[in-house]
């Protein structure tokens, strides 16, 4: 199946300072990718839905100034957490709309990234 | 109201046994879809099976089944003769709308089935 990666897979940061997380899609084209966090022993929420070339759509409750995101080219969507606090340390993770042997249009996950702010 | 509801924070099964994780949904869209993804304490997320709500058969993909009944919104994962390595969360998501549609392709997650396969 298609492959999503996620970098980096682990930060830790001091509180205020800012963090990038990069998702790509490796063999395949993803016009529409999307954000989740996941808190432990949580479900996953919807973060955003980052479409190439234009605005990220937010969900609601989403700060969309503090967590930038950036879908730039087809393979690559960047989600930044800017000014990170210690209530931002969770678990994020993209994924990206593919073609699955299922049929039909799938998510594929990246791995996550595992975010510890200070 | 909640879309997804899986109301089995933990289950327990022995290993070569059966299991059944929950799965009720809610929506008023005619077109809809419905996954079950696994995931291990590394964090993927694995697609595990998928149901149409216009497909007249019961999904199956190897040791995994999905009990599909439309009119009581169910669709239950069946994972057949476990395996310790099936220990992991489980989740139900569904998928709303036609494509091209607005918003189509967002998935919302239920709040998950911790599974744990005993020896």
């Amino acid at each position: 199946g298609a492959v999503v990666s996620q970098h980096p897979s682990r930060v830790i940061c001091k509180s205020g300072t800012s963090v990038k997380i990069e998702c790509r899609s490796l063999d395949f084209q993803a016009t529409t990718m999307f954000w989740y966090r996941q808190f432990p022993k949580q479900s996953l929420m919807l973060m955003a839905t980052s479409n190439e070339g234009s605005k990220a759509t937010y969900e609601q409750g989403v700060e969309k100034d503090k967590f930038l995101i950036n879908h730039a080219s087809l393979t690559l969507s960047t989600l930044t957490v800017t000014s990170a606090h210690p209530e931002d340390s969770s678990f994020y993770i993209c994924s990206a709309i593919g073609s699955g042997t299922s049929g039909i249009n799938e998510q594929f996950f990246g791995p996550g990234t595992r975010l510890t702010v200070l | 109201a909640q879309k997804i509801t899986q109301t089995q924070p933990g289950m327990f099964v022995q290993e070569k046994e059966a299991v059944t994780l929950d799965c009720t949904y809610d929506t008023s869209d005619p077109s809809y879809g419905l996954f079950w993804y696994k995931q291990p304490s590394s964090g993927e997320m694995i697609f595990l099976i998928y149901q149409g709500s216009y497909d007249q058969q019961n999904a199956t993909e190897g040791r995994y089944s999905l009990n599909f009944q439309k009119a009581r919104k169910s669709a239950n994962l069946v994972i057949s003769a476990s395996q310790l390595g099936d220990s992991a969360m489980y989740f139900c998501a569904m998928r709303e709308g036609r494509p091209f549609s607005g918003g189509y392709n967002k998935l919302i997650f239920g709040a998950g089935t911790r599974l744990a396969v005993h020896p």
